[in-house]
């Protein structure tokens, strides 16, 4: 019974470049959640998502940043046109339902040269 | 109204004592508290978790502590371990399917 698997583990990208940051949820979890980690901070919340909806994406910057949890498939945080700022773990998590029982991944560590 | 302050930022026990960390929120819709642990290079797993229905919860050396009217919630460890060295994380949320929000964790070290 995997748990929430996130690839790649770590990913480089240089300034200008797009990040494609990919979670499959636990199996017979439908609910996925992208939260963001920076250094000494705590974890942000960016977006909340069910099969082929968005249902929050109220931590989500208005511009560069998208995510999408398709029928097939896994969900995917994209990231256009990176920043040194942006160099972050990026965690997904799921959860059966909406009570916010959430089982998190190991993370995407991204770095921005 | 929607943060949800934690202290200590670190916290140095020794082997054997008692590691507390205090939680606080603002929004009074929050019912469900959740504490996670994390280690380096890892991704966040719940510890235990309390809805305001009830003032304690106890699962084996950890212990919430939840407070409605201050509107504050601790963990306790009792007899701290080397390997409860971690960051821990508090969280809150409402049943309303609301996202998770954490706070900015505690650095915990047992000394041997």
């Amino acid at each position: 019974n995997a748990g929430v698997m996130q690839n790649p583990r770590h990913l480089v990208r240089r300034r200008g470049q797009e990040a494609r940051l990919r979670c499959s949820p636990m199996k017979g979890h439908s609910h996925v959640y992208w939260y963001r980690q920076l250094p000494e901070e705590g974890l942000k919340f960016m977006v909340y998502l069910q099969k082929e909806n968005i249902i929050d994406e109220s931590g989500m910057p208005k511009e560069r940043f998208s995510a999408e949890f398709p029928k097939e498939g896994p969900s995917i945080l994209r990231i256009q046109q990176v920043v040194r700022g942006d160099s972050a773990a990026y965690f997904c998590a799921s959860s059966r339902d909406s009570t916010n029982v959430l089982t998190f991944g190991a993370g995407s560590r991204l770095t921005v040269l | 109204q929607q943060q949800v302050k934690q202290s200590p930022q670190s916290l140095i026990v020794q082997k054997g004592g008692i590691s507390i960390i205090n939680c606080a929120y603002e929004n009074t819709a929050f019912d469900y508290f959740p504490w996670y642990q994390q280690f380096p290079g890892k991704g966040p797993a719940l510890l235990i978790a309390i809805r305001p229905d009830v003032s304690e919860k106890k699962e084996g050396r950890f212990t919430i502590s939840f407070n409605k009217s201050a509107k504050q919630f601790s963990l306790h460890i009792m007899d701290s371990q080397p390997g409860d060295s971690a960051t821990y994380f508090c969280a809150a949320s409402n049943q309303a399917g609301t996202a998770l929000i954490f706070g900015k964790g505690t650095t915990l070290s047992v000394s041997s």
